[in-house]
């Protein structure tokens, strides 16, 4: 059983520009969510897909966009990158039945700079 | 809104001895779980223990035990025994049983374990 995987895992932008992160679910899992953990805080929550559509989103501006496929991978977009962006993006993945088992499995994160 | 706060920034033990860390949420909820994730430097967010707040028996799970209090919406973890391998960020996290993946972090604690 391969756990969450997560690319790339360091990425350096320039304010504007665009940036696509990617995601390999845990096996087996069919949701996915994606956080944003600037430096020294917390993680936030982005979004969440289960079976290729979003069904929550915390309060993040539509520049951030994501997409599910049949296979349960998962992308996160970010357009028009601004210096607050530079932040670790944790996707996590779990079960089916995760509302009674209650336990997300987390990837090592993509770390993004914005400069 | 739920909020969690995590009032020790930083905390240290030494080695073998016990170390208590703090988390109070803020919830109108009655049905939700509560979670300490322990993040390493190798970024990945990794389940220590979780509760269910219809539980009332406090969660254990080796030498990490909680003491909830539903009604003081506290939430400790209690680590027993410290290893040098404890040595980590920990985040106290909240999700409403009905929020799909959408969990609520804390700003974290520090902690740093003495040989």
């Amino acid at each position: 059983e391969t756990g969450v995987t997560q690319s790339p895992t360091h990425l350096i932008k320039t304010r504007g520009q665009q940036v696509t992160l990617r995601c390999s679910s845990q096996s087996g899992h069919n949701t996915v969510s994606w956080y944003q953990q600037a430096l020294g805080q917390g993680p936030q929550f982005i979004f969440q897909y289960y079976r290729e559509e979003e069904n929550g989103r915390g309060n993040f501006p539509p520049r951030f966009s994501g997409l599910q496929f049949p296979n349960y991978s998962s992308e996160l977009n970010v357009n028009a990158l601004e210096l607050d962006d530079s932040a670790l993006y944790l996707c996590a993945s779990s079960f089916p039945d995760q509302r009674e088992s209650g336990e997300l499995f987390f990837g090592e994160g993509s770390r993004l700079t914005v400069l | 809104a739920q909020t969690v706060t995590q009032s020790q920034p930083e905390m240290s033990v030494q080695e073998a001895e016990t170390v208590t860390l703090s988390c109070t949420y803020d919830t109108s909820e009655s049905d939700y779980y509560l979670f300490w994730y322990k993040q390493p430097p190798s970024r990945q967010m990794i389940l220590v223990i979780r509760q269910e707040a219809y539980k009332q028996q406090n969660a254990t799970e080796n030498r990490f035990s909680v003491n909830f209090q539903k009604a003081a919406k506290s939430f400790s973890l209690k680590i027993s025994d410290s290893q040098l391998g404890d040595a980590a960020m920990y985040f106290c996290a909240y999700r409403s049983a009905n929020a799909g993946n959408m969990l609520t972090f804390g700003g974290g604690t520090r902690l740093m374990v003495k040989p």
